[in-house]
């Protein structure tokens, strides 16, 4: 059974367009995330969630929302897609609460090209 | 920016015992050494933790100074299916941490494992 799992894996679409990625963990994590890895291999926080609260939110353009209908879902919304949006998306998951430490279980990435 | 510092790439021969090493000099009381790696085109993959005392677990050994200032991580047996991206990320735990729980990444070392 699939941990953390996204789609779609590959999303490739025009600038200007309103695109969204979906993320689900069947790990009964609490806290989820969203990560960007450019083309440089850089991984950069962008969001996460925490019983879908938002506990954090990194410098991130406010084209980018995420929306957590419930603790095992985070999806990815982004308007008015921008060249520099093109990297690899991905989703991970945790248990925080009751932990002093804990492990992210991640997705495989959603690559998106913005044409 | 990422608190540690490792080499860029490194090889190991099949079979042999793969160390990587990470500096983190910087690194303060409350926080935990962490080792991810992350495949070709796949998510990234937890791998060990630890804070002060040495770690094994059946993927591999996490060996820390007693000044912790570094640490190193030991593939006991390396096999092609090694062969990823390493980070070592030092990472603040416990309950309160709040926004200091995030993970940030380095570029981490590329080990290619050689037949």
């Amino acid at each position: 059974d699939t941990a953390v799992s996204q789609t779609p894996k590959y999303l490739v679409t025009q600038m200007g367009n309103d695109k969204s990625i979906k993320c689900e963990q069947n790990l009964g994590h609490d806290t989820m995330y969203w990560y960007k890895q450019d083309s440089k291999k850089f991984l950069k926080i962008m969001f996460s969630y925490n019983n879908k609260e938002l506990i954090i939110n990194e410098t991130v353009p406010n084209r980018f929302s995420p929306k957590s209908p419930d603790k095992a879902h985070l999806n990815l919304h982004i308007n008015s897609l921008e060249l520099g949006d093109s990297a690899v998306y991905f989703c991970a998951s945790s248990q925080e609460r009751g932990r002093v430490t804990d492990t992210q279980y991640f997705g495989p990435g959603t690559r998106l090209t913005v044409l | 920016d990422a608190k540690t510092t490792q080499p860029t790439s490194m090889d190991c021969a099949e079979g042999r015992a793969a160390n990587l090493p990470c500096n983190h000099s910087t690194i303060s009381g409350n926080e935990y050494v962490y080792w991810y790696r992350q495949i070709h085109s796949q998510g990234p993959q937890y791998i060990i933790h630890g804070l002060k005392n040495n770690e094994t677990n059946e993927m591999a050994s996490l060996i820390i100074t007693e000044d912790r200032k570094s640490s190193t991580l030991i593939l006991p047996h390396a096999t092609l299916r090694d062969t990823a991206v390493y980070y070592c990320i030092v990472r603040v735990a416990g309950h309160n941490a709040g926004n200091n729980r995030k993970l940030i990444w380095g570029l981490g070392t590329s080990l290619a494992v050689n037949p």
